[in-house]
């Protein structure tokens, strides 16, 4: 009940596409949903985080999507750039109960943008 | 602003020693986190410390400690060291744990690779 799904593992785009990654989560009590950029030997960086009471949000080319009901949310990234190939995480947490503090990560999705 | 800093870069140790890891939070950062990202096995959550507590633990045995300290810095210590806890070592800082407006943004170092021969 504490997982977090992401897929894919591994996305290759072209220069200009868009990127879509995808989660899916059982707990019904997570309620705050981040997504981190890891770039090789470095830390995870905070990218754009959500909480359930709203459907979007946009931060300049990347958008998340949440669906409450079916417990998904995806990250789509328009105009993709090669300065985007890294690997992205998402994450949830709750602000009580078992989760509370922690952020349960997904498997992380390895993106790479063509030039 | 400084980010959130950690201690040694890389730590090479063998097996059965003692790892001792730091973090330096964010200014004004209270709460810090630690995680383990080994390889194939993604980032998971080991500890949380708010205002020098204990506030919640991962699925580790408890070889793996840590303590925060006045100033809100942390350190890492794993015990008897296994070669399966070769990994990077993430800490991560934040305002405060999960308060009433939510879970607060979680902010990580660059991380501490520890190798365990």
């Amino acid at each position: 009940q504490q997982q977090v799904k992401q897929s894919p593992q591994s996305l290759i785009v072209q220069k200009g596409g868009i990127s879509i990654i995808n989660c899916a989560y059982e707990n019904t009590a997570f309620d705050y949903f981040p997504w981190y950029q890891q770039f090789p030997g470095k830390g995870p960086a905070l990218l754009i985080a959500i909480r359930p009471d709203v459907s979007e949000k946009k931060e300049g080319r990347f958008t998340i999507s949440f669906n409450k009901s079916a417990k998904q949310f995806s990250l789509h990234i328009m105009d993709s750039q090669p300065g985007d190939s890294a690997t992205y995480f998402c994450a949830a947490t709750s602000a009580g109960g078992t989760s509370y503090g922690k952020l349960t990560f997904g498997q992380g999705t390895i993106l790479t943008v063509h030039p | 602003e400084a980010g959130v800093t950690q201690s040694p870069t890389h730590l090479i140790k063998t097996r059965g020693q003692q790892a001792t890891l730091r973090c330096s939070p964010i200014s004004g950062h209270t709460s810090v986190y630690w995680y383990q990202q080994a390889l194939g096995l993604g980032l998971q959550f080991l500890l949380w410390y708010d205002e020098g507590e204990e506030r919640n633990r991962g699925n580790f045995p408890p070889r793996f400690s840590g303590r925060q300290f006045p100033n809100y810095s942390s350190e890492l210590n794993v015990n008897a060291l296994e070669l399966e806890d070769s990994a990077l070592y993430l800490c991560a800082s934040s305002l405060q744990g999960s308060g009433a407006g939510g879970p607060d943004t979680q902010y990580f170092g660059p991380g501490t690779r520890l190798t365990v021969l």
